[in-house]
């Protein structure tokens, strides 16, 4: 079956602008998170969408928010761009369950800010 | 919040060799998985092993949850093992997925 699909696999923006992300999760996955990796801070938790409802979000400025789709689909979007915005972006998709479950990841996108 | 240490570092080695990856966490998991990122970034699902032992091929892998550890071991290296290996685990919140990674692994395996 499909994995997930995240697109566009890279980006260049300019500082000030805004971008969205998308993620396509595995069919029958509900929950979507989605994570930022840089060389300086590794890989952090961003938020995680469950049933178009965000459940947990991580320690970022409100420029950067998300949401999800009936089909589980999901974007994310960051505002008024900076320079440090500049990651790889990669989300997650895992069956629902009481507790988290196995997760997968789709093939990233990177985000250059100039 | 939970807390997740890789060791070592870094770790270089010639093509054949044997590797032994570890990984402590602070905290009680509900999940363990290990992933190899690979040149392109992206995450490859190595294992997910809450607990016990569980072998692919020439890897395998160890989590001892009562003692918050767990160990990834690559036998026979070839050049393609090389890349960042990550342990991940979930923050225990129950009714949402929250993975904390590890700072990974950079494995080098030379020809």
């Amino acid at each position: 079956k499909a994995g997930v699909t995240q697109t566009p696999r890279y980006l260049i923006k300019t500082r000030g602008q805004q971008v969205t992300l998308s993620c396509s999760p595995i069919s029958g996955h509900r929950s979507v998170s989605w994570y930022q990796q840089t060389p300086g801070q590794g890989l952090q938790f961003l938020f995680e969408y469950f049933s178009e409802t965000q459940r947990n979000k991580g320690n970022f400025p409100g420029r950067f928010s998300g949401r999800q789709f009936s089909n589980s689909r999901s974007e994310m979007n960051v505002s008024t761009l900076e320079l440090g915005d500049s990651a790889l972006y990669l989300c997650a998709s895992s069956t629902w369950g009481e507790y988290s479950t196995e997760a997968f990841f789709g093939q990233g996108t990177r985000l250059t800010v100039v | 919040g939970i807390q997740v240490e890789q060791s070592p570092p870094d770790l270089i080695l010639q093509e054949g060799a044997n590797s032994t990856l570890r990984c402590n966490f602070s905290d009680s998991v509900n999940n363990l998985q290990w992933f190899h990122q690979n040149p392109w970034g992206q995450l490859i699902n190595l294992f997910y092993i809450p607990s016990g032992t569980k072998q692919n091929g020439r890897l395998s892998a160890t989590t001892v949850a009562t003692e918050r550890y767990s160990l990834l071991y690559i036998s026979s290296s070839q050049t393609t093992d090389s890349g960042v290996y990550f342990c991940v685990v979930d923050s225990l919140i129950q009714g949402a997925q929250k993975l904390v990674f590890g700072q990974g692994t950079r494995l080098t395996i030379n020809p």
